[in-house]
């Protein structure tokens, strides 16, 4: 089973702060996940990246396969960004079609 | 199209008592998932399905039923209900393949979830 390890689990800074989110993992894999849960519970999609970087906006995803890890950076942070932020890869069977879910990070921005 | 719609929003139940949790998506997607949060754990899957008549046991299955008749609907059955089992129930649904054959390299798309509390 691949393990998942996400840091900070809490984190607050003042708007307009750089962000940086870790996600660390146990087992090789073909993709990662962040995801994103709102104050109100909801919890939606990112991104989905193998490699290099992705970018939506102010979010942007990088990873590294050889080290198994994945950062998740917010430019320019906004109150409105406050969310728990998840990291999830394949558990690690022959189908893939199981996800490992991180704990998450609490990411409180102030204004 | 309205995704995937969980009901109902809350509810709460005494110790014993049984109810189904309802899940349906309109996206044609074949594998649908359930999953429990609790207060400052990661979502840990229930059950998931593959495809309609096709169920499997996640990582904490017990106590839970599941049945998949149709690719829009999933439910969910918890029977004598336990305190333990006060959570926060997301369900979610992918299309079956993703790049490199493999349905982890597709996004799964949640519901609203429903919160349980058994008392």
């Amino acid at each position: 089973k691949n393990e998942v390890e996400q840091s900070p689990q809490n984190l607050t800074a003042q708007e307009g702060e750089f962000i940086t989110i870790n996600c660390s993992y146990s087992v090789g894999i073909s993709a990662l996940h962040w995801l994103q849960q709102h104050p109100g519970g909801g919890i939606v999609s990112l991104f989905m990246l193998s490699s290099g970087k992705k970018k939506h906006g102010r979010l942007i995803a990088t990873i590294n396969i050889q080290e198994k890890h994945s950062s998740l950076h917010i430019t320019a942070s906004h109150p409105r960004d406050s969310a728990v932020y998840i990291c999830a890869v394949p558990s690690g069977e022959a189908s893939g079609s199981r996800l490992t879910f991180g704990e998450g990070t609490q990411l409180t921005v102030n204004p | 199209n309205a995704g995937v719609t969980q009901t109902p929003k809350f509810r709460i139940l005494k110790i014993g008592q049984s109810m189904t949790l309802q899940c349906t998506q309109d996206m044609n997607h074949n594998y649908m998932y359930w999953y429990r949060q609790d207060p400052g754990m990661g979502l840990k899957l229930i059950y998931y399905s593959v495809g309609a008549g096709i169920t499997d046991k996640g990582e904490v299955p017990n106590g839970y039923n599941v049945s998949r008749s149709t690719t829009e609907d999933f439910p969910l059955r918890l029977e004598l209900a336990a305190p333990s089992q006060t959570s926060v129930y997301f369900c979610a649904s992918s299309y079956g393949v993703g790049w490199g054959g493999r349905a982890g390299n597709q996004p799964q798309h949640f519901g609203d979830g429903t919160r349980l509390s058994i008392l």
